[in-house]
């Protein structure tokens, strides 16, 4: 079964610090995504990538960054984050619309 | 711009009871239709896909999913629910295989004894 692994699995981090998330999967995906979770919203898709190199813009990606440097790593970067990041953060991939999710990242930004 | 309405934000039933969570979508093209549950404090996990053929789905653990294409519509079906089906059901819908789902705002199953 394809792993999805994401670090950390808590964050508390400060305004206008830097973020990085960590997301790996073992299952050579070509597809990795990034959602964030939150009440009264759902998921919302942040970044998205086909490929090592390559990340694109999802429906959401103001604030955000994304780093695609290998198959099997894709990163979520908040250069300078704010309390209204603070959410549920989901990595995932495979090839719509049937993808696996790690178990999410909690990020709370004071 | 595809969209995703979920009418029932929470739904009550017992055990043994059959179950159907509503799904419309709207999108003018050829859509890939899906359900995901998940359980509380874990990530989303898959149940079943359609996008062409016969319009009644099989997925895991007794769960089936019809495709109307007159009413825009991806109903979930479970004709016996366990207590274990406690979780929030997500419909979601992608117009490409690499550009990420679309999902609704997904729907509380609470199965009680």
């Amino acid at each position: 079964e394809a792993a999805v692994t994401q670090s950390p699995r808590n964050k508390v981090a400060v305004t206008g610090g830097k973020v990085t998330l960590s997301c790996n999967q073992t299952n050579n995906h070509n597809n990795m995504y990034w959602y964030r979770q939150d009440t009264g919203h759902g998921l919302r898709l942040i970044h998205y990538s086909y490929g090592a190199g390559s990340t694109e813009k999802g429906d959401i990606p103001d604030g955000y960054k994304a780093s695609r440097p290998s198959q099997e790593n894709f990163s979520l970067i908040l250069e300078l984050a704010t309390p209204s990041q603070t959410s549920v953060y989901f990595c995932a991939s495979g090839d719509t619309p049937e993808v696996f999710f790690g178990k999410g990242t909690r990020l709370t930004v004071v | 711009t595809q969209t995703v309405s979920q009418s029932d934000a929470h739904v009550t039933v017992f055990e043994g009871d059959s179950v159907e969570l509503r799904c419309n979508y709207s999108y003018g093209g050829s859509i890939y239709l899906s359900w995901y549950i998940q359980h509380h404090g874990h990530g989303l996990q898959f149940l079943l896909k359609y996008y062409s053929g016969n319009p009644v789905v099989q997925g895991v653990n007794g769960f089936e999913a019809e495709f109307s294409k007159s009413d825009s519509s991806f109903h979930l079906r479970k004709a016996s629910v366990h207590w274990s089906d406690s979780a929030v059901y997500f419909c979601a819908v992608s117009a490409h295989y690499a550009q990420g789902l679309t999902f609704g705002l997904g729907t509380r199953v609470s199965v009680f004894p």
